[in-house]
């Protein structure tokens, strides 16, 4: 089965710091896809990032980058330069082929001015 | 729509009672899910319906809980004789059709049930 491991349960940053959230998953498949999303205080979860498990390239949007290894089964997410309106929790999950979500406990961080 | 959408956003209920939550997402996506949320906590999968296949219910934690979807349309989650456990916000999510992968799910708003 499928599992999404975010160990960190909060982080508190002071704005302007780099942070980054962390994410590791068990499947046994080959082919999984892998996903962040945010969820602001207004409760709407906010898609991020879609990562298949053939495309090990990091990413970088913005502030926003990604490092996928799979060696150790991890997707993490760094926020470059972060501020107030990152506060937020994220969440990493994980898919099969054609099959459901499994997200991860989620993340809540702090970002203070 | 332009958006997933569900309804009713706030739901009160006495325990004991029933309730149904209404799930309208994005036109022409296939795939549904619903997943529950309780206070501080993550997604709980509940439900999941791809096209015409068998729904995936794997995630329903009592016999209590049932869905439905109506073709590629709405959905309902019904949740018979609700305790207080059950009270939590209940989102669902349609993904974006994309050929032969899963896509990003866009997720509603949510309903966010109190049982009291």
């Amino acid at each position: 089965a499928q599992k999404v491991t975010q160990a960190q349960t909060e982080i508190s940053v002071v704005e302007k710091e780099d942070v980054t959230l962390d994410c590791v998953y068990e499947t046994r498949d080959t082919t999984y896809y892998l996903f962040w999303y945010k969820q602001p205080p207004s409760g709407e979860l906010v898609f991020l990032i879609r990562r298949n498990s053939f495309d090990e390239q990091n990413e970088i949007s913005g502030r926003y980058s990604w490092n996928f290894q799979k060696s150790t089964s991890s997707f993490n997410f760094t926020i470059t330069a972060s501020q107030v309106v990152d506060s937020a929790v994220y969440f990493c999950a994980l898919s099969l082929y054609g099959n459901k979500l499994v997200f991860g406990a989620g993340t809540i961080l702090r970002v203070k001015s | 729509g332009a958006g997933v959408s569900q309804s009713p956003s706030n739901k009160v209920t006495e325990k004991g009672k029933d309730v149904e939550l209404r799930c309208d997402p994005i036109s022409g996506h296939t795939a549904l899910y619903w997943y529950r949320q309780r206070l501080g906590q993550g997604l709980e999968f509940l439900i999941y319906f791809q096209g015409n296949s068998a729904p995936d219910k794997s995630g329903l934690p009592s016999d209590r809980f049932s869905a439905e979807r109506t073709g590629e349309s709405v959905s309902t989650l019904t949740i018979q004789r609700t305790q207080q456990e059950d009270s939590a916000v209940y989102l669902c999510a349609s993904p974006r059709r994309r050929a032969g992968s899963p896509s990003e799910a866009f997720f509603g708003q949510g309903t966010r049930l109190t049982v009291v």
